[in-house]
């Protein structure tokens, strides 16, 4: 949908690699997340961010980074893949608090 | 331990039936959404819920919100292959670790 866009939206990757997915907003909310989606967990939270340069820690936020430099821009890195980090990732924004999130297409990653 | 519990988890009928699905929960929340996802995309915002005992309308489809506002239920008259897609409620719960959690999802397949 229009007001976020995910990149890439597919990638495979090795294992022990580097990883950085970006999501880019054009709605100026002030909140964006990264879930991941895996059969028989549901969509869990990553890490989110409350404003530039302003990140917390969510639920599975083991083995991931992310940086918040503009407003529209939010990266999330595998600093070194692992195949339990294979998943499909989604970004999502609010205007403000958790209520309400509007997500972006996904991205499918792979770590073989 | 999951803080949503969702039910059934997969569920298929035909064409013209209606059909009740559940969102259950011990705690308490200030809201509860419903989201739709299709395959390769990301969750669609449905319906917000928020008030104890509260129905919603869309279209066939009816949501409803526990009295205590620990559950909800999604009732949808004369499926349409169209409804075929992941039901995700998620719950969000106030206060100083305000956090929105996500059930695992109930696969919805309407046949022709």
């Amino acid at each position: 949908d229009a007001g976020i866009t995910q990149s890439p939206r597919h990638k495979v990757t090795e294992t022990g690699t580097p990883v950085t997915l970006r999501c880019h907003q054009t709605e100026n909310h002030r909140y964006m997340y990264w879930y991941r989606q895996d059969p028989g967990h549901g969509l869990r939270l990553i890490h989110y961010s409350y404003g530039v340069k302003d990140t917390d820690k969510g639920e599975v936020s083991d083995g991931y980074s992310v940086s918040r430099s503009k407003t529209e821009d939010f990266l999330l890195t595998l600093e070194s893949a692992t195949s339990s980090q294979t998943s499909v990732y989604f970004c999502a924004i609010t205007p403000d608090g958790f209520i309400r999130p509007f997500f972006g297409q996904g991205t499918r990653l792979t770590v073989v | 331990t999951q803080l949503l519990e969702q039910s059934p988890q997969f569920l298929s009928i035909q064409e013209g039936e209606n059909l009740t699905v559940y969102c259950n929960s011990s705690s308490v929340f200030s809201s509860l959404q419903w989201y739709r996802q299709e395959p390769g995309e990301g969750p669609v915002l449905l319906v917000t819920v928020v008030t104890g005992g509260e129905v919603k309308k869309l279209k066939r489809l009816t949501f409803q919100f526990g009295d205590a506002r620990k559950d909800s239920s999604l009732h949808i008259t004369a499926a349409q292959p169209g409804d075929t897609g992941l039901y995700l409620c998620a719950g969000f719960i106030t206060g100083a670790n305000s956090k929105l959690t996500f059930g695992k999802g109930i696969t919805l397949s309407v046949r022709p």
